[in-house]
Parts: C-alpha cells; structure tokens; sequence
C-alpha cells in the first residue's frame, strides 16, 4: 500500500530564509506526487505536481519540488520565506495505475518570524 | 470559475440528528472524494466515487453514506450522527487520470466544519 511520510510536525523559519519541507513516499513503482497548501480557515490548494521526466518542478507561489527516486522523496522548497507562506503544507501521493485516490501525510505547520 | 462547492460551511448539530453535507463540481470530473481532516491525523478518506451511480468505501468509512445519482453532486450523508463525527470535512473531485492526465490532482471545496454534540 502507498504512504507519506511528513517527519516535521512544526517548522519556524524567519522571513527572507529559505524552507525546505520533507516528504518521504512509500510506493512499489514511480508515483505520481503532489504538494497541497492550505492556509487557516480554507480548503487545500495544488502546489505543484509531479507525473514524469524532469525531477524538479516548479508551482505557484514560487514553490518548487525535487523527485529524487533513489531516496523515495519529494521535498519542497522555496528560497525566501513571506509571512503569507504561514500556512500547513501537505504531501500526496497518487497511483500510476487503478484510479483517482491520493494518500497524504499528516502534514507540516509552517510559522513565519519576523 | 472552476470549483467544488460544499454547503454548509459551518454546522452544529445534536447526536442522532440526520444530516447531509452536499458537494458539488462544475468540471465535469468523474472522480469524487470526502476527507475528514483531524489534528494529528491529517486528511482520511471516507467515501470515494469513480463515476456516477458507483461508490466505494475509504479508510474512515463507519457511520458515513454517499450517494452519486448526478455526476456533478456527491452528498455526504451521516445517519445518526455521533460527537466522535466533528470534525472538518472536505470534499474533492478530479478527472479520471487516463483520460486528463495533465489535469490530474484534486481540486478541493473550502470545508465543512461539523460539531456534533
């Protein structure tokens, strides 16, 4: 069965820093991976996707992503932090064969200081 | 504009009280979902449907009913309704990913927050 792993419950990164949220997959072939946002009080909202060729993707908001196969792992990243990324993040994970269902992690909190 | 629309958005109500959440997508999307979101639980999967008329059980799927007679409505549909059952749900649809593969991924409607008490 497929499964995410989110190993940060909470992350605080300053303004202006850069992030890096983890992610770790479990799957017996290539998946198809997704980073969600949902910031307080709204539904979830698509990042960015991964299905095929190159290993890193770009989304919206400045947000990109990196697939790298051999260590089963979709990590996020954006290279400087605003205080409107505050907002909890959640990874997907979607079958290549069979239908639509995703499996997500349990998700990361991510704070802004000042 | 492309969304998922779910109704109400906020609901208090007593246990044992039937209720309906209701769903729906203006994308023409056969695939349709209910997530309970919980802390430290995340997001599960209640109920799913891959087309009309055809409906299947998720992880969470005790206490829960769906129904799929239109493609664009997926009620979500507590019968007797238990305070274990609050909880913030969401609803989302795609496209079946044979057929939009670069479509492919949920679009999700802005949640339902339910207290039962």
């Amino acid at each position: 069965a497929q499964s995410v792993t989110q190993p940060d419950i909470h992350i605080t990164v300053s303004e202006g820093a850069s992030l890096e949220l983890r992610c770790n997959y479990s799957y017996g072939a290539t998946p198809y991976l997704f980073w969600y946002v949902q910031s307080p009080g709204q539904g979830l909202q698509l990042l960015l996707k991964y299905f095929s060729g190159d290993t890193l993707v770009q989304g919206i908001k400045g947000f990109e992503a990196e697939f790298k196969r051999s260590q089963s792992s979709f990590n996020l990243r954006k290279p400087s932090v605003h205080w409107s990324d505050a907002a909890e993040y959640f990874c997907a994970v979607g079958p290549t064969a069979g239908y639509s269902t995703l499996t997500f992690g349990k998700g990361t909190m991510l704070l802004v200081s000042p | 504009e492309a969304q998922v629309t779910q109704n109400p958005r906020y609901l208090i109500t007593v246990t044992g009280k039937k209720l309906t959440v209701t769903c729906s997508q203006n994308m023409n999307h056969e695939y349709m979902s209910w997530y309970r979101q919980d802390p430290g639980l995340g997001l599960r999967q209640i109920y799913y449907s891959m087309n009309v008329e055809v409906t299947d059980k998720g992880d969470v799927p005790e206490g829960y009913k769906v129904s799929r007679k239109e493609k664009r409505n997926f009620p979500l549909i507590l019968e007797s309704p238990s305070p274990n059952q609050t909880s913030l749900y969401f609803c989302a649809s795609s496209p079946i990913r044979q057929g939009a593969k670069s479509s492919y991924g949920y679009t999700f409607g802005s949640g339902t927050r339910l207290t039962v008490v």
